[in-house]
């Protein structure tokens, strides 16, 4: 009964591979979020989608695709993985009349080698 | 910039003790919310206060805004052992895009 739910939890790759985070939301929210959290904890938000819709992309490298099917899901697809690109990724639900009340996922340690 | 910033960066009590925050952010704001992140989890939310709003009451919690200071605290009362965590304000502007920008968080310990 998970209400934000994320995988996988870990993530060790080698840099240059492509790799996807998947993220599900059971709480009926119309808006999903991806955000980054680097090693001294610096949460940044990369993307939006409203709807299936994206409305913010925060100058993330065009390496970061996210790709919503639905509103209940918001998957990250990385490619040419970087040395820069570990950190714990969070998904995030919120509903858009809710004054961004955000439910977040318990994260993905992504580790590039 | 919008992003807010937790003072102390560090913070250390014994049980029993209040523990108290503080968030600086650049903007006017809609709201602002309080966050809390266990070592290895996610992001929980604690509370949330409007810009017309100055202060909010949540069991142990208590939050102040003072919006033209640009700066809200966070009391945490009679904390317990299972109080340590990472404290996070977060904002989101006033006619801006719709996002919550995170500041950079203040660790509480709380020593049993």
């Amino acid at each position: 009964d998970t209400a934000v739910s994320q995988t996988p939890k870990y993530l060790v790759t080698q840099m240059g591979n492509d790799k996807s985070i998947k993220c599900e939301q059971n709480l009926g929210h119309d808006t999903m979020y991806w955000y980054k959290q680097d090693s001294k904890k610096f949460l940044k938000i990369m993307f939006s989608y409203n709807n299936k819709e994206l409305i913010i992309n925060e100058t993330v490298p065009n390496r970061f695709s996210p790709k919503s099917p639905d509103k209940a899901h918001l998957n990250l697809h990385i490619n040419s993985l970087e040395l820069g690109d570990s950190a714990v990724y969070f998904c995030a639900s919120s509903q858009k009349s809710d004054n961004l009340k955000l439910f977040f996922g318990s994260g993905t340690q992504l580790s590039v080698l | 910039s919008q992003q807010g910033e937790e003072d102390p960066q560090a913070l250390s009590i014994q049980e029993g003790e209040n523990a108290t925050m503080n968030c600086s952010y650049k903007t006017s704001i809609n709201n602002l919310q309080w966050y809390r992140q266990n070592s290895g989890r996610g992001l929980v939310h604690l509370i949330l206060i409007r810009s017309n709003e100055r202060e909010k009451h949540s069991g142990r919690l208590r939050v102040t805004l003072d919006t033209s200071k640009k700066s809200s605290s966070l009391l945490i009362t009679a904390s317990r052992a299972a109080d340590t965590a990472s404290y996070f304000c977060a904002t989101s502007a006033r006619g801006g895009s719709e996002k919550l920008v995170f500041g950079k968080g203040t660790k509480l310990t709380v020593n049993p």
